[in-house]
């Protein structure tokens, strides 16, 4: 089974502020990675896939890099609305999309 | 526009068998472009992807559930419906159903998800 870790696992930031939240797969999953963000109550809602491709409709101040076992996901300047949960996922492994503990970011 | 909803009873007793069904609308389950899934959410707790299935109709379940779960489609009503046996509490979350889709990278992301229902195991 391939397992995802995620670091840091919260932190507390403030509007403006760049911050990066880094995924890391046990195993080589390429550039089997998507970003997910969820806000308490709703349903994750996808921010980047293969790694580093933005989804329609997110904003650019979202970004994705990496591949093999090491990922980031930047936020170049955290606006109010980006204050939620970030959840890495692998689709590398079928059957098991395995998706990373999350990532909370609070206001500081 | 996709849309997805779940439905299914809010409380399932200990031991018994879980069955929701995700409706599918503003497009077609039998798109070769979609792979439909089960991911599910402990309260105040992380994502867990339960299963899914292809359009050719190919199942796929996470093995830590595997032999609990059960995944299907009618296609004559443009849903997936999913079962899980022998209930627990630990098996109290918030379920959702997502389609994957194949049209925008290899990593076939969910780009559609439902609004999420929950169920509590409880006698």
């Amino acid at each position: 089974d391939i397992q995802m870790t995620q670091s840091p696992s919260s932190l507390s930031a403030s509007v403006g502020d760049r911050i990066t939240i880094t995924c890391r797969a046990s195993q080589n999953i390429i550039s089997y990675l998507n970003w997910y963000q969820q806000k308490p109550g709703k349903a994750p809602k996808l921010l980047i896939y293969v790694a580093s491709s933005l989804q329609s409709g997110v904003p650019s101040r979202f970004s994705g890099s990496g591949s093999g076992t090491e990922f980031t996901l930047t936020i170049s300047s955290l606006q109010p609305e980006d204050f939620a949960t970030y959840y890495c996922q692998q689709t590398y492994s079928t059957p098991q999309f395995t998706f990373g503990p999350g990532t909370k970011v609070d206001i500081k | 526009q996709l849309q997805l909803q779940e439905s299914g009873p809010g409380l399932v007793k200990p031991s018994e068998t879980l069955s929701l069904t995700c409706a599918v609308s503003g497009g077609s389950i039998n798109s070769t472009s979609s792979y439909w899934g089960w991911i599910r959410q402990p309260p105040g707790k992380g994502l867990e992807w339960i299963g899914g299935l292809s359009y050719s109709g190919t199942t796929y379940s996470n093995p830590s559930l595997k032999s609990r779960v059960s995944i299907s489609v009618d296609t004559s009503q443009n849903q997936f419906s999913l079962k899980l046996s022998s209930l627990t509490a630990a098996d109290t979350a918030v379920y959702y159903c997502g389609r994957h889709t194949t049209t925008i990278g290899w990593s076939v992301p969910i780009d559609y998800w439902g609004q999420g229902a929950l169920v509590t195991v409880s006698s």
